[in-house]
This record gives C-alpha cells, sequence and structure tokens, in this order.
C-alpha cells in the first residue's frame, strides 16, 4: 500500500531547464494536488484537479504547468525553471467528493541554480 | 477564491500546558477543516479534521472548535509534550460536487518545553 509516490526526490536544475515532477496515487481518490513549501509561506496550492480530465489554477500557479493523465496520476511541469522556484513540492490526494483526508507524498526538495 | 488566515505563527508552551491555534476562512462555502502536523523534514499527516455540520470534535488530548457565524476554527492540545512539537497546518475546503481546492494557513511552529 504506497499512497501517494512522488519522483524525483532531490532535483538540482540550472535557470532555464525544464523539468516535469510526476505523482501517483494508489488509493482510488478523485481529487489530486501540488503545493510548494516555502518557509513562513506555509502550503501555497499550484494546481489541483477535482476528478479525473479537469484541472484548475490554485493560488501560485504561474510558471508552471500540470497534466492528469488518469485517475492515479497528476505531474507537475517547469518548462524554464527560475530560481524563483526553488522549493519543496509536495503532491497530495483526497477522496474529495466526500471530504476525506489527503494524503501526502514524501516531496521534492528542488533547486534551481 | 478562499483564504485563510492562522495565528500564531510560532508557540512556545512548557510541557503539560495547553496550546491554542487559531484560524480563520473567508468562504463561508468551505465545509471540511482539517488541521495537518508536520513534523520536521516530513510529509504533513492529518491529525484532526472537522465538518461544518459539527461544532467540536475531540480525539484524546486534541480537539477542535469551529465557528461557522465567525468563520473562524481553533486547534487545542491539551497537557502537552516535546513529541507534540512541529509545525500545524489549518487547511479550509468544500467538498461535493465539482469544487476540489483544499487551501492551507501559513501555519504554526509549536515548542514544547520539557
Amino acid at each position: 500500500n504506497a499512497g501517494v509516490t512522488q519522483t524525483p526526490k532531490f532535483q538540482v536544475l540550472k535557470t532555464g531547464q525544464s523539468m516535469t515532477l510526476q505523482c501517483a496515487q494508489d488509493m482510488n481518490h478523485n481529487s489530486m494536488y501540488w503545493y510548494r513549501q516555502d518557509p513562513g509561506m506555509g502550503l501555497r496550492l499550484i494546481y489541483y484537479s477535482a476528478s479525473e480530465g479537469t484541472t484548475d489554477k490554485g493560488e501560485v500557479p504561474n510558471g508552471y504547468n500540470v497534466s492528469r493523465l488518469n485517475k492515479r496520476e497528476f505531474s507537475l511541469r517547469l518548462e524554464s525553471a527560475a530560481p524563483s522556484q526553488t522549493s519543496v513540492y509536495f503532491c497530495a490526494s483526497s477522496g474529495q467528493l466526500d471530504g476525506t483526508e489527503a494524503f501526502f507524498g514524501q516531496g521534492t526538495r528542488l533547486t534551481v541554480v | 477564491g478562499e483564504n485563510v488566515e492562522q495565528h500564531p505563527s510560532t508557540l512556545s508552551v512548557q510541557e503539560g500546558d495547553s496550546a491554542v491555534i487559531k484560524c480563520t476562512y473567508s468562504d463561508s462555502a468551505s465545509n471540511y477543516f482539517p488541521w495537518y502536523k508536520q513534523e520536521l523534514g516530513k510529509r504533513p499527516q492529518l491529525i484532526i479534521d472537522i465538518r461544518s455540520n459539527v461544532g467540536e470534535k475531540k480525539d484524546q488530548r486534541i480537539a477542535v472548535t469551529l465557528n461557522k457565524t465567525a468563520k473562524h476554527f481553533s486547534l487545542h492540545i491539551t497537557e502537552t509534550q516535546p513529541e507534540d512539537s512541529a509545525v500545524y497546518f489549518c487547511a479550509a475546503s468544500r467538498y461535493g460536487g465539482s469544487q476540489g481546492n483544499l487551501i492551507f494557513g501559513k501555519g504554526t511552529k509549536l515548542s514544547v518545553k520539557p
């Protein structure tokens, strides 16, 4: 029972490079989320997907794109990384339609130099 | 959209004392209010949650209260222990239908001194 799995755990990028963070859940959840966590800023919602086939912007979507590939997978793409995107990224999922607990992945520590 | 304010940002208590963390939300349609605990270097994990049809919920030393009229909710930890030291986040969301966002407060760093 893996829960929410994120890859990679660590990544260093040069400014302007692109990358995709992968997230998969095995709990048959409808909703999936991407957050970034910066010191003193809490968890800020980048994008979310309330159900398969839909995605919506969160609080800080600029510089990111997402794909809900299927019910299990929700990826986050940085097309042209900037130092301001240095952060810890968390993916989460929940059975949102009935208001249940959100489970988080282990996080990805991304550094853009 | 929803906005969640959380206070205080840091809280230091003596072991055995109580700790209270308060949050306010802006969207009156929000109906689900979870609290998460995050230990250093780890992922956030749910410790307690409350739905809008309930005013209070308890789980051993932890309790949450909700005032829908004032749009605020609070976390109460009694008989604090050193292992309660962590960052605590409140959150608000709407469930049901197509609404799926989950918005967090900025967190409270709780330190319990032995």
